[in-house]
């Protein structure tokens, strides 16, 4: 299996219910922010992205909030599905022409059918 | 939709052996990217390439060198493999300045014994 999740904070939710994911980015300069969702075995998966010059954007089930008075991110997910369980990380940009990100530790959720 | 392919998904190989991990992309992406993903340490960038030819050393190049010969693949080369290479190795490309979603591989799990 896929050791990725270990020694990652957990959190575990009942399947239905919402689901908040933090995020504390480093660098005040970052523009560009993405959620990315890994589950087992697999590669990550983009989700979401946003740019700070805006503090929400809505997806399919998706938000994410950019706070950057305190450099905090997040996603909710609605009605969560056993389906989400993955580790899910934020990544930033911190301003390099090349596109380069920085890379969250990430989260493991896991749904309670 | 974006394709990033990795030649193996798993990988045995014994200390001492020259180990090749290749990638290729079929978005006409200009960037590309290798990092390691570890428990508990998250993404880690190893190099970087953002043209043909063209290579910038990450975070962690120490033993490993990278080859751009075409545009759409990017390999990764283990001079000389060690245990403390056995890891998850993801590559990722994107498409250029100001787009900074990054696409990903399924991963090659490599194991040096």
């Amino acid at each position: 299996g896929e050791s990725v999740g270990l020694h990652l904070p957990t959190l575990s939710v009942q399947e239905g219910d919402n689901s908040i994911i933090n995020c504390a980015y480093s660098n005040s300069a970052s523009d560009y922010f993405i959620w990315y969702k890994q589950e087992s075995g697999k590669g990550p998966q983009f989700i979401i992205d946003i740019r700070s010059n805006m503090d929400k954007r809505q997806g399919q089930r998706v938000t994410v909030l950019l706070n950057k008075t305190v450099k905090h991110l997040s996603l909710q997910i609605a009605a969560t599905q056993p389906g989400d369980s993955a580790v899910y990380f934020c990544a930033e940009n911190y301003g390099g022409s090349q596109g380069n990100l920085i890379f969250g530790k990430g989260t493991k959720l896991s749904v309670k059918p | 939709d974006v394709k990033v392919t990795q030649s193996s998904r798993y990988l045995v190989k014994r200390t001492g052996e020259k180990v090749f991990l290749e990638c290729v992309q079929d978005m006409d992406h200009e960037n590309m990217f290798w990092y390691r993903q570890d428990p508990g340490l998250g993404l880690r960038l190893i190099y970087f390439s953002y043209d043909v030819k063209m290579k910038e050393k990450g975070d962690i190049p120490e033993g490993y060198s990278v080859s751009r010969e075409k545009k759409e693949r990017f390999s990764l080369i283990l001079e000389s493999a060690s245990t403390n290479q056995t890891s998850m190795y993801l590559c990722a490309s994107s498409a250029p300045r100001g787009h900074y979603e990054q696409y990903f591989g399924p991963g090659t799990r490599l194991t040096v014994t």
